[in-house]
């Protein structure tokens, strides 16, 4: 089974630009959860989507959105960018499930803003 | 507010020796726990989870113990190798919000030859 998988893996943008990135979930799995790696603040999450709706959200500012669509697929999206926006960002997959479910998440896409 | 806490930045080890990591957490609503590792500029790959009715769950050198009335949980590598060298990120969440993982800062794990 193919793992979870993010494009693109690197991007460079300046600021004031807005960037999408993409996170295709493990076939069969229709939750995707996205978080934010920086040096620091850790591993934070940002929001998960379950069947096109977001399901849960983390602390973060609104230039920071996402979708999901029909097939599983998400996009996340962040607006107005920022220098702080630097950071690698992870997408995971799960079943969905309500309980003791297990996050599997991709090899990120490392955003450097310049 | 830190829910999940590794005190420990970074942890050196003889390859051949026993790795203990450690993880405490704050809050009791929490009922699934995960242990991932990972390298720099990579995704963390899941190595194990202990459920919160469990105390101890095992997966080959790999063993992870649960304290619920400490609020405490650890992760045994036995024997360590050379290439268990990397951060080690503990994890928890919630029934209800599965796909909500809050992570602790992670333990860089040295494992010397």
């Amino acid at each position: 089974k193919a793992g979870v998988t993010q494009t693109p893996r690197y991007l460079i943008k300046t600021r004031g630009q807005q960037v999408t990135l993409s996170c295709s979930p493990i076939s069969g799995h229709r939750s995707v959860s996205w978080y934010q790696q920086t040096p620091g603040q850790g591993l934070q999450f940002l929001f998960e989507y379950f069947s096109e709706t977001q399901r849960n959200k983390g602390n973060f500012p609104g230039r920071f959105s996402g979708r999901q669509f029909s097939n599983s697929r998400s996009e996340m999206n962040v607006s107005t960018l920022e220098l702080g926006d630097s950071a690698l960002y992870l997408c995971a997959s799960g079943g969905g499930g309500t309980t003791q479910e297990t996050q599997y998440f991709g090899p990120g896409t490392r955003l450097l803003v310049l | 507010d830190q829910q999940v806490k590794q005190n420990s930045p970074s942890l050196s080890v003889q390859e051949g020796r026993i790795s203990i990591l450690n993880c405490d957490y704050t809050n009791s609503m929490f009922d699934y726990f995960l242990w991932y590792k990972k390298y720099p500029a990579e995704g963390p790959t899941f190595l194990i989870s202990i459920s919160s009715i469990k105390d101890k769950n095992e997966d080959g050198r790999f063993t992870v113990f649960l304290n619920k009335s400490a609020k405490h949980l650890s992760l045994h590598i036995v024997p360590s190798q050379p290439g268990d060298s990397a951060v080690y990120f503990c994890a928890a969440n919630k029934a209800g919000n599965t796909g909500k993982l809050i992570f602790g800062q992670g333990t860089t794990l040295q494992v010397k030859p």
